[in-house]
């Protein structure tokens, strides 16, 4: 069963810019998580999508938003880019709503913003 | 608000040696708890999980995790350690399913990097 896909996974912006991530699940699987991952603050929670409806949203301001499609594969954007958005974007998968169901994740979406 | 600590930010162990990597957690209610491990450039691997039952859980590559309610903790152990252990690891808690709302996210340690010495 193929994994958890990200594209793309490398990606460079200037601040002000805006950018969309790409997050494929693994077959059969409804929910979708992203975090960020920094060496300062380590992993957040941004937000998790179920069938298609935003269940949980992290800390976070409102230029993160995402969506998930009918196929469960999923969306990130950030708008109005800032430095301190420069960070490894993980999207994980799993069968149910995260909770007991252990989540699996894709390489991540390394963001440089200059 | 769920919270976990994981009081080291490097361990260092010989191969062939035990290895201990801690995590203490808080949460309201009973916990989903998890490890994670991180090899470099790469994503968050599944290692295993307690959700009730039997406190020791045996997960993959050899790791097994013991949940001690007491001392709301949920250690990371291997009886030998591997060079190729070596990677940063991630506990996680999640509170169980009679938490709603925000408060049912996965929540991270700040991780511990292994490096275990051949």
């Amino acid at each position: 069963k193929a994994g958890v896909t990200q594209t793309p996974r490398y990606l460079i912006k200037t601040r002000g810019q805006q950018v969309t991530l790409s997050c494929s699940p693994i077959s059969g699987h409804r929910s979708v998580s992203w975090y960020q991952q920094t060496p300062g603050q380590g992993l957040q929670f941004l937000f998790e999508y179920f069938s298609e409806t935003q269940r949980n949203k992290g800390n976070f301001p409102g230029r993160f938003s995402g969506r998930q499609f009918s196929n469960s594969r999923s969306e990130m954007n950030v708008s109005t880019l800032e430095l301190g958005d420069s960070a490894l974007y993980l999207c994980a998968s799993s069968f149910g709503q995260p909770g007991a169901y252990e989540q699996y994740f894709g390489p991540g979406t390394r963001l440089t913003v200059t | 608000a769920q919270s976990v600590a994981q009081p080291e930010d490097q361990v260092n162990v010989a191969e062939g040696n035990p290895l201990t990597v801690k995590c203490t957690y808080s949460v309201s209610g009973n916990p989903y708890l998890f490890w994670y491990v991180q090899y470099p450039n790469r994503g968050l691997q599944f290692l295993l999980k307690y959700i009730t039952g039997d406190n020791l859980v045996k997960g993959s590559y050899g790791f097994e995790a013991e949940f001690n309610k007491s001392q709301t903790s949920f250690h990371l152990k291997k009886p030998s350690a591997l060079v190729s252990d070596s990677a940063l690891y991630f506990c996680a808690v999640n509170p169980d399913g009679r938490s709603s709302g925000s408060a049912r996210q996965l929540t991270f340690g700040s991780g511990t990097q292994l490096t275990v010495l051949p």
